[in-house]
């Protein structure tokens, strides 16, 4: 089985500012890489799929990147509405595998 | 629009069994694979089990592998999981979610199992 391990835990940003997010995974999985955010009491929602596909609706400041192991969420210039915990998960192997979940707070 | 509604959560006694359900709509089902995803309380997600979508083929997590079993009714539009053999670590909202090139796509909004004595 593929560990997901992200990072940090909790990253908390100012309004307009960058927030990085980091996804490894124990072995390689190509570009089978998707992001999900999942907000306060709602199911997760499909965010970048591909390591760098937005899915539809999702906006402009959201972007993907990273191959094989090393994968990187960044939120260009963060808004309230992003307040949520994003989740990584490979489809590149059975059984697919979620990250732990890193929470953005807004600071 | 797609709309995935589960329903089936329930309290349920250690060992027992219970069976959940997914109403879809707003899409052509039979030609999607579909997915159970759960989440424990204050976790995160653990994707459990999928189907192809002519219900021939499925994939299962080790940990629900032999007591979870995952079905679905094209002609009603459904899909099921079957879980026997519950334990309380089974306690979880559990989603279903649309494969979209095997990417969860779209999810429902969620069903509670708790699994407690």
């Amino acid at each position: 089985e593929i560990v997901m391990t992200q990072s940090p835990a909790t990253l908390s940003v100012s309004p307009g500012e960058r927030a990085t997010l980091s996804c490894r995974a124990s072995q390689s999985v190509s570009s089978k890489l998707v992001w999900y955010q999942q907000k306060l009491g709602q199911a997760p929602r499909l965010l970048i799929y591909g390591v760098s596909t937005r899915a539809s609706g999702i906006p402009v400041r959201f972007s993907g990147s990273g191959f094989g192991t090393e994968f990187t969420l960044t939120i260009s210039s963060l808004q309230s509405e992003d307040s949520a915990v994003y989740y990584c998960q490979q489809y590149n192997n059975w059984p697919w595998t979620f990250g732990q979940g890193t929470k953005v707070e807004i600071k | 629009e797609v709309q995935l509604v589960e329903s089936g959560g329930d309290l349920v006694q250690p060992g027992g069994s219970l069976k959940l359900s997914c109403a879809a709509s707003g899409f052509t089902f039979s030609s999607y694979w579909m997915s159970w995803v759960r989440q424990a309380p204050g976790k995160g997600l653990e994707w459990l089990a999928n189907i192809k979508e002519d219900g021939r083929v499925k994939y299962y997590v080790d940990s629900v592998k032999g007591r979870f079993t995952v079905s679905r009714d094209n002609a009603k539009n459904s899909l099921f999981l079957e879980m026997n053999s519950l334990r309380v670590e089974d306690t979880a909202v559990y989603y279903c979610a649309r494969d979209d090139e095997s990417v969860h796509g779209y999810w429902g909004q969620g069903t509670l199992v708790t699994v407690s004595s």
